[in-house]
């Protein structure tokens, strides 16, 4: 599969702040995009998807927003919390059998 | 549920060496992943399993095999051990429809090669 990539591998916030997170991608053929949260020492987390035909999709706290004609993909965070401090990565979904292609990941840090 | 497990947590293998790490999960879903992570990089797919008994190649599939005899348990082994095979594995699984793209991942296990 071709690569997911990331603009911002480090981004620091104050708690309050609204934080994003970028994602580039290069799959055309991808029909789902999906975020994940590693804390560390722990597995990553779903957080939320959006298939390839939405533009936007919200969640708690949380919205996704895909730009299909730039191949971007973006993670909007309200009010970060120092909870919210973790590797942030997108991942998309191509092909057959729910196989993930992850990026390498952005380090978010909310400072208190 | 305790959702999906990974032993060792930890280990340090000499060149040459063999081992199996271990995954099962408790949530009776038939797709099952492993994964290495490098550091500072982002997952990359070794092996899959869409059900008991049937496995393939992922991205990164050579060095590795897997087996898949029961729903529960996915175990993946390392025959003759590499520094390249340092990296931290993670085995994680995945109900199907309707929620395909919540992967449930585990704890992880931290493999060093010397």
């Amino acid at each position: 599969g071709e690569s997911v990539g990331l603009h911002l591998p480090t981004l620091s916030v104050q708690e309050g702040d609204n934080s994003i997170i970028n994602c580039a991608y290069s799959n055309s053929a991808s029909d789902y995009f999906i975020w994940y949260k590693q804390e560390s020492g722990k597995g990553p987390q779903f957080i939320i998807d959006i298939r390839s035909n939405m533009d936007k999709r919200q969640g708690q706290r949380v919205t996704v927003l895909l730009n299909k004609t730039v191949k971007h993909l973006s993670l909007q965070i309200a009010a970060t919390q120092p909870g919210d401090s973790a590797v942030y990565f997108c991942a998309e979904k191509w092909g057959s059998n729910y196989k993930l292609t992850f990026g390498k990941g952005t380090l978010l840090t909310v400072n208190p | 549920n305790a959702g999906v497990t990974q032993t060792p947590k930890f280990r340090i293998l000499k060149i040459g060496q063999s081992m199996t790490l271990q995954c099962t999960q408790d949530m009776n879903h038939n797709y099952m992943y492993w994964y290495r992570q490098d550091p500072g990089m982002g997952l990359k797919l070794i092996y899959y399993s869409v059900g008991a008994g049937i496995t393939d190649k992922g991205e990164v599939p050579n060095g590795y095999n897997v087996s898949r005899s029961t729903t529960e348990d996915f175990p993946l082994r390392l025959e003759l051990a590499a520094p390249s095979q340092t990296s931290v594995y993670f085995c994680a699984s995945v109900q199907g429809v309707p929620s395909y793209n919540e992967q449930f991942f585990g704890p992880g296990t931290r493999l060093t090669v010397l």
